[in-house]
């Protein structure tokens, strides 16, 4: 157990439908970054927050967007969804915002848009 | 754009063989790790190699990241069922402050 949770485990939706992602980072831990993970792109760096506020961005879509709250859980919106969408979500937390802090994962959002 | 190749793709061995997986990049990194991800769950930190050139040894796994901080090494001896596994390689490190640019992963299969 990293420490690290996500809600919903399992997410089946309709294409043009708009889904929330949550995810409550280790104790302690100020940065949370979320990750896709799909079967031809591999694992995809998205977005990371550190403290409540963006610190960095990946490849993510408009459609996408996230955001860090006062107590640091963190919410992944994703709108408009389409049948490519599908993928594994990922959200990490570490203390800080290093290159060399571990990012611990947790166990994921397996999302799924028919 | 930073990109890590990693190889092989897919390993399949018997029991006791000894293996090495590879991570490339054209790209300089601050740091490399490597994970293994369960089938259903999220990836788990086997090490961080931050110094060109640092080894790293983890029981039976032995990790390498290169000279020029641009590639690294997965090396397991005697491979166990127990390894059977899918694993990743990650860069950090640039402006891009701590987030992980990964390898495509290797899936290892160890059959006993």
């Amino acid at each position: 157990d990293s420490g690290v949770t996500q809600t919903p485990k399992h997410l089946i939706t309709a294409t043009g439908q708009r889904v929330t992602l949550r995810c409550s980072p280790r104790s302690g831990d100020l940065s949370v970054y979320w990750y896709q993970q799909s079967l031809d792109q591999g694992l995809q760096f998205l977005i990371q927050y550190y403290n409540g506020e963006e610190r960095a961005k990946g490849n993510i879509l408009e459609r996408f967007s996230a955001q860090q709250f006062p107590d640091l859980h963190s919410e992944l919106n994703l709108s408009s969804l389409e049948l490519g969408d599908s993928a594994l979500y990922f959200c990490a937390s570490s203390a800080q915002t290093g290159y060399a802090d571990t990012q611990y994962f947790g166990p994921g959002t397996r999302l799924t848009v028919l | 754009t930073q990109l890590l190749e990693q190889s092989p793709q897919f390993l399949s061995i018997q029991e006791g063989e000894n293996l090495t997986v590879y991570c490339n990049s054209s790209s300089v990194f601050s740091s490399l790790q490597w994970y293994r991800q369960e089938p259903g769950e999220g990836p788990v930190l086997l090490v961080t190699v931050v110094t060109g050139g640092e080894v790293k040894k983890l029981k039976r796994l032995t990790f390498q990241f290169g000279d020029a901080r641009k590639d690294s090494s997965l090396h397991i001896t005697a491979a166990q069922p127990g390894d059977t596994g899918l694993y990743l390689c990650a860069g950090a490190g640039g402006t891009s402050y701590g987030k992980l640019t990964f390898g495509q992963g290797t899936i290892l299969t160890v059959h006993p």
